[in-house]
């Protein structure tokens, strides 16, 4: 399976925008760029998806290289509910393998 | 909330012994994931299901096992339990189980064995 490599942590201020950035270097043309994030004590939860273009949603924005080599989670302002660990992961098939993802932290 | 349930909520057990923890997926959802967290090895899919039938496996222990009912609720089943399969363990459900669905997480069965 094609790698993601996230920074371990982030801290952003409480509704303020937060970038959360994701290498994905070795993605294949069929891989889609997935955001799942994980609430504390709850099983993660989707976020967001996409394959070339930049996508939105309510809960963010999905920011895509030109080259798909990388790729941004953007909330828009964050609160104190979006204290999560944030996984960035790539899919070309049903199971979703996760990698260690980032930890945001929001300060009030 | 997903629309998984799971149950139990929490399961305390001792080595040796053998656990089912119960998985609903959402109404309509024919495919079910199990998935295993720990501490240390992050979250690991287990094994998949559509309709009845296995469809995927990924890091199953031999000594674990799954199946799905014709009412399309899970089940998972862990025998000869080690003190290492302490850990949360999450079902989650899709439409059809193909390949960009979005996977819905149930809230997880924390299992400690003591």
């Amino acid at each position: 399976d094609a790698k993601t490599t996230q920074p371990n942590s982030m801290e952003s201020n409480e509704e303020e925008p937060v970038h959360l950035p994701c290498n994905h270097s070795t993605i294949s043309g069929t891989d889609y760029i997935h955001w799942y994030r994980q609430l504390p004590s709850q099983g993660p939860e989707y976020v967001i998806h996409g394959l070339t273009s930049n996508v939105n949603n309510r809960m963010a924005s999905l920011a895509i290289a030109e080259d798909r080599k990388s790729s941004t989670l953007i909330l828009h302002r964050a609160t104190l509910r979006d204290a999560a660990v944030y996984y960035c992961i790539l899919r070309d098939r049903q199971q979703i393998i996760f990698g260690k993802g980032t930890r945001l932290h929001i300060l009030p | 909330d997903s629309g998984v349930t799971q149950t139990p909520k929490h399961l305390i057990t001792a080595t040796g012994q053998r656990v089912t923890l119960r998985c609903s997926p959402r109404s309509g959802d024919l495919s079910v994931y199990w998935y295993q967290q720990s501490l240390d090895q992050g979250l690991q899919f287990l094994i998949q299901y559509y309709n009845g039938e296995e469809r995927a496996k990924g890091n199953i222990l031999e000594r674990f096992s799954a199946q799905q009912f014709p009412d399309l609720h899970s089940e998972l089943n862990l025998s000869s339990l080690e003190l290492g399969d302490s850990a949360l363990y999450f079902c989650a459900s899709s439409v059809v189980g193909a390949g960009q669905e979005t996977q819905y997480f149930g809230p997880g069965t924390r299992l400690l064995v003591l």
